[in-house]
């Protein structure tokens, strides 16, 4: 079993629209968890982090929920320039190692 | 600060021959971290560091090795290329703090094994 699982898309959405991905982890003992951004042939950046309680940056809003282990990425009023691959990353319990999901392709369309 | 670099960019090995990926980073970070990114699939892990002296196996190490002689350099070997390790691998430094960490990646090297 994977230790993330996103579902790979490709999202296309229009301009101005609000967008969420999903992503699942296995293990129920994962310490921290986080969204990258990966434009392509780029490496990726960090997005933001997610905290148990959600926190939001800006259009983007990050949840957690650890009862069903999973994690997810909101954002609201697409702009072009959000096109990218998003990938979830979780932190292991020896906090020494991430694991990235396989990315959720998205494309704001004009 | 140039954060994390890699080299080469590119690089095209036949079946067999070995060669060294390059990775400095400048920010005094302890972590750091291989990875390799095969077309439409997640980032990887083969070796991490957690400082100087100090590193440990990933999920994929199997054809590599790595040292960390200084807190600045990660390099990473391959030896006897095989074409299963045509892929883009990307070095990473850790930057722990209180409420979060970072991961800062270098560009990448795209590696071809004919």
């Amino acid at each position: 079993r994977k230790e993330v699982e996103q579902d790979p898309g490709p999202f296309n959405v229009p301009e101005g629209a609000t967008v969420a991905f999903n992503c699942t982890y296995s293990n129920s003992a994962s310490q921290s968890f986080f969204w990258y951004r990966q434009d392509c042939r780029k490496e990726p950046k960090l997005l933001m982090s997610v905290y148990s309680s959600g926190n939001e940056d800006g259009r983007f809003t990050a949840q957690l929920n650890r009862a069903s282990q999973y994690i997810s990425l909101l954002i609201r009023d697409s702009k072009l320039s959000d096109s990218a691959t998003y990938l979830c990353v979780v932190n292991i319990p020896t906090g020494n190692q991430f694991y990235f999901g396989t990315g959720t392709s998205l494309t704001v369309i004009p | 600060n140039a954060g994390v670099t890699q080299t080469p960019k590119f690089r095209i090995l036949k079946i067999g021959q070995s060669m060294t990926l390059q990775c400095t980073q400048d920010m005094n970070h302890n972590y750091m971290y291989w990875y390799r990114q095969d077309p439409g699939m997640g980032l990887k892990l083969i070796y991490y560091s957690v400082g100087a002296g100090i590193t440990d196996k990933g999920e994929v190490p199997n054809g590599y090795n790595v040292s960390r002689s200084t807190t600045e350099d990660f390099p990473l070997r391959l030896e006897l290329a095989a074409p299963s390790q045509t892929s883009v691998y990307f070095c990473a430094s850790l930057q722990r703090r209180f409420n979060t960490d970072t991961q800062y990646f270098g560009p990448g090297t795209r590696l071809t094994v004919l």
